[in-house]
């Protein structure tokens, strides 16, 4: 059964500093896969995804992340946090055929960012 | 455009109880999706909907869990009658055409059962 892991569940850092939160995930055949933000009392918004082609991805707000297969992993990086950047972050995956597109999420990491 | 709407925004009721949330998908959108939020986890799918029609309930508890889509457009889910772990938010997505990842999430409905 498909699986993704976020092993932080809870990281600080300080305004300005650089940020990455790990994803991994286990799955039959390489799946699509995506970040995603949420905000206190917010929906989920999509921070990028990663489909085929360059295994480095850049997303919205700063954000990049990196495709590994051999690692199965997709981590998300940030050069330099902003405040505003505090939220819970979401890694899912997805699978490239099927009739549903079902979104299979992690636990999720909360970000807190100190001034 | 608009995005989806999901009310209440909140809600508090007692074990046994029952309890609806509404949703409205953005405009256009064939597909429907409805995910519980427990805290300390990520959004785990209960129901999809393509157009009027279920793709996949598999997560959805039936004993005590609906949802319809009347029209193919606004969605409920109920719980009858509700548990304490039902404490949840309740995330309403809705996507174009269910052949892509394109999905826009509400803001959902947080469910606290005391």
């Amino acid at each position: 059964a498909q699986s993704v892991t976020q092993p932080d569940i809870h990281i600080t850092v300080s305004e300005g500093a650089s940020l990455e939160l790990r994803c991994n995930y286990s799955y039959g055949a390489t799946p699509y896969l995506f970040w995603y933000v949420q905000s206190p009392g917010q929906g989920l918004q999509l921070l990028l995804k990663y489909f085929s082609g360059d295994t480095l991805v850049q997303g919205i707000k700063g954000f990049e992340a990196e495709f590994k297969r051999s690692q199965s992993s997709f981590n998300l990086r940030k050069p330099s946090v902003h405040w505003s950047d505090a939220a819970e972050y979401f890694c899912a995956v997805g699978p490239r055929r099927g009739s549903n597109y079902k979104l299979t999420f992690g636990k999720g990491t909360l970000l807190t960012v100190n001034p | 455009e608009a995005g989806v709407a999901q009310s209440p925004r909140y809600k508090i009721i007692e074990k046994r109880q029952s309890v609806a949330f509404w949703c409205n998908p953005i405009s256009g959108h064939a597909t429907l999706y409805w995910y519980q939020q427990i805290l300390g986890q990520g959004p785990k799918l209960l129901i999809q909907f393509q157009n009027n029609g279920v793709v996949d309930d598999s997560q959805l508890p039936k004993d005590r869990f609906s949802a319809e889509r009347l029209k193919g457009v606004d969605s409920t889910l109920k719980i009858q009658p509700a548990k304490l772990e039902d404490s949840a938010v309740y995330l309403c997505a809705s996507n174009k055409d269910g052949t892509s990842y394109g999905y826009t999430f509400g803001s959902g409905t947080r469910l606290t059962v005391v």
